[in-house]
């Protein structure tokens, strides 16, 4: 079945470092690709998305580029700060389907 | 725009009691999903429903936890009798089935059983 593999955390960094997070799936067909975060005490909310290959998806100065060829849709931001502290959670959706499978999730720390 | 409403939000009961979570989700939108996330665990997908009616229900753990929608603004997810391993929060979420949609979250119920 499909099945998505995130980098384990936690993670910590230093405000203004370059953020990796990495992302692979498993998937038959077109998965469609997401990338949620988690902030305490909240529900997960979108960061991003890509539904095709080469799609970049971005927001809020992350990115995330859907690359078929290595199965991946990791996660980077070039300089991030104590506010992008949270989990983030990697997830897809096969091809015409509406269930989202969801990574075990990686908990970001940021420090100033 | 209210988005996914859950309520209560933290639910502290004893062992062998019934325990009712309700979901109100976005406006428009025709699917609603259950997850439930520990730490141990992750986030899982319990059950979900396009149009009110329950398309996959096998993330429900047992017969002890049941699931309804009986219209387009409202589901529970009801745990009867409760048990301490299903401590966990509780979130639900709502998409339109048009085209490729992301999931929009409400904010969880925590559910503690003693």
């Amino acid at each position: 079945g499909d099945s998505v593999t995130q980098m384990e955390g936690p993670v910590t960094l230093s405000e203004e470092a370059f953020l990796t997070i990495n992302c692979t799936y498993t998937a038959t067909g077109y998965p469609s690709l997401f990338w949620y975060v988690q902030y305490p005490g909240e529900g997960l909310q979108l960061l991003l998305k890509a539904t095709k290959a080469d799609d970049k998806g971005s927001n809020k100065g992350f990115e995330a580029t859907y690359r078929k060829e290595t199965t991946s849709f990791h996660l980077e931001k070039g300089s991030v700060q104590v506010s992008d502290s949270a989990v983030y959670f990697c997830a897809l959706s096969g091809q015409g389907a509406q269930k989202l499978v969801f990574g075990q999730g990686t908990r970001l720390t940021i420090n100033p | 725009d209210a988005g996914v409403i859950q309520s209560p939000r933290h639910e502290v009961t004893e062992m062998g009691q019934e325990v009712t979570l309700r979901c109100k989700p976005i406006s428009g939108h025709n699917s609603l999903f259950w997850y439930r996330q520990t730490m141990m665990r992750g986030l899982e997908l319990l059950i979900y429903f396009n149009n009110n009616v329950p398309i996959d229900d096998s993330g429900m753990p047992e017969d002890r936890f049941s699931a309804k929608m009986p219209n387009a603004s409202f589901s529970t997810l009801k745990i009867q009798p409760s048990e301490p391993r299903d401590s966990a929060v509780y979130f639900c979420a709502s998409s339109s089935r048009t085209g490729v949609q992301p999931q929009h979250f409400g904010d969880g119920t925590r559910l503690s059983i003693l």
